[in-house]
């Protein structure tokens, strides 16, 4: 069973930084197109960044172009999400897609001063 | 971008009775590889998306068959043929063909 685990969100001021991370398990990892989404309290979901299996290609949304780096590990079976220069708007529930079929749970980060 | 637009934004139904939503897109989502990177998508109150359709028709592991997926080029369409209780939550359109990828404003449905 494909299983995603998201941790490292919170709370964080207006321009700070937080890492994101999505542990695998369940699948081959190294095979799959990997994605960080989001969804602002009571929105709709929104695509952040995406990376291909080896890692080699990135793609970002306009909105967090330069601030955010999307990262894997596959030897660890891992997914990150570096976030600097954090805004408002960038709170949201951000979930882990493998995929784009499965999904983690979600984990909650605030900005907030 | 591409843009999704869903209808109805909400939709109330009858337990037994069918639902229809739609999904239209901006551009085509036929990809150069001749694939439609379109996805159905059902959130239920306080849990992550779950995939129902891929590729507008193929429905996933454990999607019971009164759900159905239907279109092409830049109309698209989910069908219930009967609602049930398990069936409440926002469905999602979603295209993957075109960066950015991107979701059309869901269709809050309940009962």
């Amino acid at each position: 069973e494909v299983q995603l685990v998201e941790s490292g969100g919170g709370l964080v001021q207006p321009g700070g930084s937080l890492r994101l991370s999505c542990a695998g398990s369940g699948f081959k990892f190294s095979s799959y197109w990997m994605s960080w989404l989001r969804q602002a309290p009571g929105k709709g979901l929104e695509w952040v960044a995406h990376t291909r299996p080896d890692g080699g290609d990135k793609w970002y949304v306009d909105s967090v172009q330069g601030r955010f780096t999307i990262s894997r590990d596959n030897t660890k079976n891992s997914l990150f999400l570096q976030m600097n220069s954090l805004r408002a708007e960038d709170t949201a529930v951000y979930y882990c897609v493998g995929n784009v079929a499965s999904w983690g749970q979600g984990t909650l980060v605030t900005v907030s001063s | 971008d591409v843009v999704m637009t869903q209808s109805p934004l909400s939709l109330p139904v009858t337990l037994g009775q069918p639902a229809s939503i739609s999904c239209k897109s901006s551009q085509s989502l036929v990809h150069n590889d001749g694939h439609t990177y379109f996805s159905w998508f059902l959130q239920r109150p306080g849990q992550s998306p779950r995939r129902l359709f891929s590729e507008v028709s193929k429905r996933d592991s454990g999607v019971p068959d009164r759900f159905s997926g239907s279109g092409s080029d830049t109309n698209f369409t989910l069908k219930i043929s009967r609602v049930e209780a398990e069936d409440v939550g926002v469905y999602y359109c979603m295209q993957h063909g075109h960066w950015p990828h991107n979701f059309g404003q869901g269709t809050n449905l309940d009962i």
